[in-house]
C-alpha cells in the first residue's frame, strides 16, 4: 500500500460529459502529481502541485485541470470529454517540491472510459 | 525526446538473476538515476534510487559506472511475481526545475516457470 487513494476506481462517461478525479497523498507529502497512461502514449506527466501551488506543467490539455486544496487533496478536472481521454490516471505524491531526489509513491489509478 | 533507452522487452525463468540497463547520456551532475516497477493495472512502484557505483536494498541492486551514463538495474532470482514493466528515470538537464519526470517506454519483463 503506497498510502495514496484515489477514488473513483473505474468512471464510464459520455462524450462531452465533465468527470473529477480525487487523489489523497500520502501522510506528510506536499507534492501531488497527476500522470495519464494510454496504451499508444505510455505514461505521461500532466500537472505537479506543492503546497497548493502549481509547479509544472506537462502534457496538460486545455480542457483539463487541477487543484491542490489546503489539505494537500487534488482534483483533477476534465471536461468536454473525447473518446481518446480513455486512459488510466494516475497520482502520486512526494514528500518535496522536486521529484527527482524523491521517490514517487502512486495510487492505483482511476480507469477512465469515454463512451 | 527520449531521455533513456531500455530494452523494450526481456524474457527469463525463475530464479535466474535478470540485468536490465538503461542508457542516459545526458544525465546532469545532480541527478538520481531511479527505478520504478509496474504491474498491470497499477501505479509505478519505487524500487531503487543511486546516485553512483552500487546500491542495494531487500528488493534490487543498482550498478552504476563511473561516467553515469548508463545504470543497471540487477534483481536476483527472479519469480513469476516479478513480471512486469520496469522504468528507468533520471533528470532531465533541460527542465531542473519543478520536478518533471519523464517515464520512457520502460521493459517488460516476462518471468516464465
Amino acid at each position: 500500500d503506497s498510502g495514496v487513494t484515489q477514488t473513483p476506481k473505474h468512471l464510464i462517461t459520455a462524450t462531452g460529459q465533465r468527470v473529477t478525479l480525487r487523489c489523497s497523498p500520502r501522510s506528510g507529502d506536499l507534492s501531488v502529481y497527476w500522470y495519464q497512461q494510454s496504451l499508444d502514449q505510455g505514461l505521461q506527466f500532466l500537472i505537479q502541485y506543492y503546497n497548493g501551488e502549481e509547479r509544472a506543467k506537462g502534457n496538460i490539455l486545455e480542457r483539463f485541470s487541477a487543484q491542490q486544496f489546503p489539505d494537500l487533496h487534488s482534483e483533477l478536472n476534465l471536461s468536454s470529454l473525447e473518446l481518446g481521454d480513455s486512459a488510466l490516471y494516475f497520482c502520486a505524491s512526494s514528500p518535496g517540491e522536486s521529484s527527482y531526489n524523491s521517490p514517487l509513491h502512486f495510487g492505483n489509478g482511476t480507469r477512465l472510459t469515454v463512451t | 525526446l527520449a531521455k533513456t533507452t531500455q530494452p523494450i522487452s526481456m524474457d527469463s525463468y525463475e530464479g535466474q538473476e535478470v540485468n536490465i540497463t538503461c542508457s542516459h547520456n545526458n544525465i546532469a551532475t545532480n541527478d538520481y538515476i531511479t527505478w520504478y516497477q509496474q504491474f498491470p493495472s497499477q501505479g509505478p512502484r519505487f524500487i531503487i534510487q543511486g546516485y553512483k557505483t552500487k546500491v542495494t536494498n531487500e528488493v534490487a541492486s543498482l550498478f552504476i559506472p563511473a561516467d553515469r551514463k548508463s545504470s543497471t538495474l540487477s534483481l536476483p532470482r527472479v519469480s513469476l511475481s516479478d513480471t512486469a514493466v520496469y522504468y528507468c528515470l533520471v533528470g532531465d538537464p533541460r527542465y531542473n526545475q519543478g520536478g518533471k519526470l519523464i517515464f520512457g517506454q520502460g521493459t517488460e519483463l516476462s518471468v516464465k516457470p
